[in-house]
């Protein structure tokens, strides 16, 4: 039973196209990201959720917008595709108060922009 | 800016011997350390951990050590197996960074039957 799942696994799309990757977590978790691997392996977190609460929003461009209606998913829409936009993007969740034991990731979703 | 790093990408080590995987961070105000595996296809999962008030964290074969005056933390894993063969990535949080963590770029270990 997978604890957190992204859907879909591989994107494959032209510039200029609209998109959404779907995160769902069942571990009765608070708290849901978006991490960012580029070309150099670099995670970066992008957005993060509590309780369907904006409380991270790292600079990534506004065509970026995260929706979370409720507080096991987060989905990632993202709008006008660029090249630069290829990537592995990676869903994760933590519960707020316990965040010290980590997070729990997505297997990741690999976009990638022609 | 990169707050975690992991200068080395890749790793090699013979079946039996020791590995050691090392991560530099540059917030002094960081105060608790994870290190993730992550296998091709998958996402990280959760390996180990340690904060700031301990210099040693033992679980198993995986041990991880923290020098806060040289802003530096290692992973050992005695003694390695070829199931070990993934990407290690290191991740750190405190401060003012909140509920995030900032991750290294990984290294990648190879453990050679």
């Amino acid at each position: 039973d997978t604890a957190v799942s992204q859907t879909p696994k591989y994107l494959v799309t032209q510039m200029g196209n609209d998109k959404s990757i779907k995160c769902e977590q069942n571990l009765g978790h608070d708290t849901m990201y978006w991490y960012k691997q580029d070309s150099k392996k670099f995670l970066k977190i992008m957005f993060s959720y509590n309780n369907k609460e904006l409380i991270i929003n790292e600079t990534v461009p506004n065509r970026f917008s995260p929706k979370s209606p409720d507080k096991a998913h987060l989905n990632l829409h993202i709008n006008s595709l660029e090249l630069g936009d290829s990537a592995v993007y990676f869903c994760a969740s933590s519960q707020s108060a316990g965040w010290t034991s980590g997070y729990t990731f997505g297997s990741g979703t690999r976009l990638t922009v022609v | 800016d990169q707050q975690v790093k992991q200068n080395s990408p890749s790793l090699s080590v013979q079946e039996g011997r020791i590995s050691i995987l090392n991560c530099d961070y540059t917030n002094s105000m960081f105060d608790y350390f994870l290190w993730y595996k992550k296998y091709p296809a998958e996402g990280p999962t959760f390996l180990i951990s340690i904060s700031s008030i301990k210099d040693k964290n033992e679980d198993g074969r995986f041990t991880v050590f923290l020098n806060k005056s040289a802003k530096h933390l290692s992973l050992h894993i005695v003694p390695s197996q070829p199931g070990d063969s993934a990407v290690y990535f290191c991740a750190a949080s405190g401060g003012n960074t909140g509920n995030q963590f900032y991750f290294g770029t990984g290294t990648s270990l190879t453990v050679i039957p």
